[in-house]
């Protein structure tokens, strides 16, 4: 069976500090990863996915970055936080067919202070 | 740029009631898909509808996608306080050889015993 790993879990960090959340998938192979940065009690807001190694494509512009250095490895990363960036952040993977289930992470409560 | 609209945002109903939670849009889905959140977790899915007129049940909720595959609902029979949770819609569209969910704001639903 799959799982998917997200760490920290929780993280807490001064504005201007760099960022790195990861995600891990086990039992699949190439599926397509997805992160999500969530407000409180609303919706998703989709920030990067990856159907591939190497392949990340950006849905938002801002001081965030993902890679995929292994297929079932995604990180997410910061050169330097923002106040705004605080949130909850959701790691998901598909394999990007019609009706697919996205299956998600535990989230990382970021918050920047 | 494809929206997915729940309406209401909020509920707040007592033990035993009924209540239905809307997900609207103008752009055609191939599928539909409701998760449900609680609190500091991952989005779990409840159903995935496919065919435009489809209902699904699911114990005492019943799940409907629009005949014109716009629109769905979710309407839960006499509900219990373990009904509590962020319920979120996700339309399937097509993006180059893969699907991509487009995400609800979601309906943050408190059931009172």
């Amino acid at each position: 069976s799959q799982t998917i790993h997200q760490w920290p879990a929780t993280l807490v960090q001064p504005v201007g500090s760099p960022l790195s959340l990861e995600c891990t998938v086990e039992g699949t192979s190439n599926p397509n990863l997805y992160w999500y940065r969530q407000a409180a009690g609303r919706g998703l807001q989709l920030l990067f996915y990856s159907v591939g190694i190497g392949q990340i494509s950006s849905e938002v512009p801002q001081n965030l970055s993902a890679s995929r250095p292994q297929d079932r490895q995604f990180i997410l990363s910061s050169k330097k936080l923002l106040l705004s960036d605080s949130g909850f952040y959701l790691c998901a993977w598909d394999w990007g067919a019609d009706g697919d289930t996205q299956y998600f992470g535990p989230g990382t409560r970021l918050t920047v202070l | 740029t494809q929206l997915l609209e729940q309406s209401p945002q909020f509920l707040s109903i007592q033990e035993g009631e009924n209540l239905t939670v809307y997900c609207n849009s103008s752009s055609v889905f191939s599928s539909l898909q409701w998760y449900r959140q609680e609190p500091g977790e991952g989005p779990v899915l409840l159903v995935t509808v496919v065919t435009g007129g489809e209902v699904k049940k699911l114990k005492r909720l019943t799940f409907q996608f629009g005949d014109a595959r716009k629109d769905s609902s979710l309407h839960i029979t006499a509900a219990q306080p373990g009904d509590t949770g962020l319920y979120l819609c996700a339309g399937a569209v097509q993006m180059d050889s893969n699907y991509q969910l487009i995400w609800g704001a979601g309906t943050k639903l408190i059931i009172k015993p």
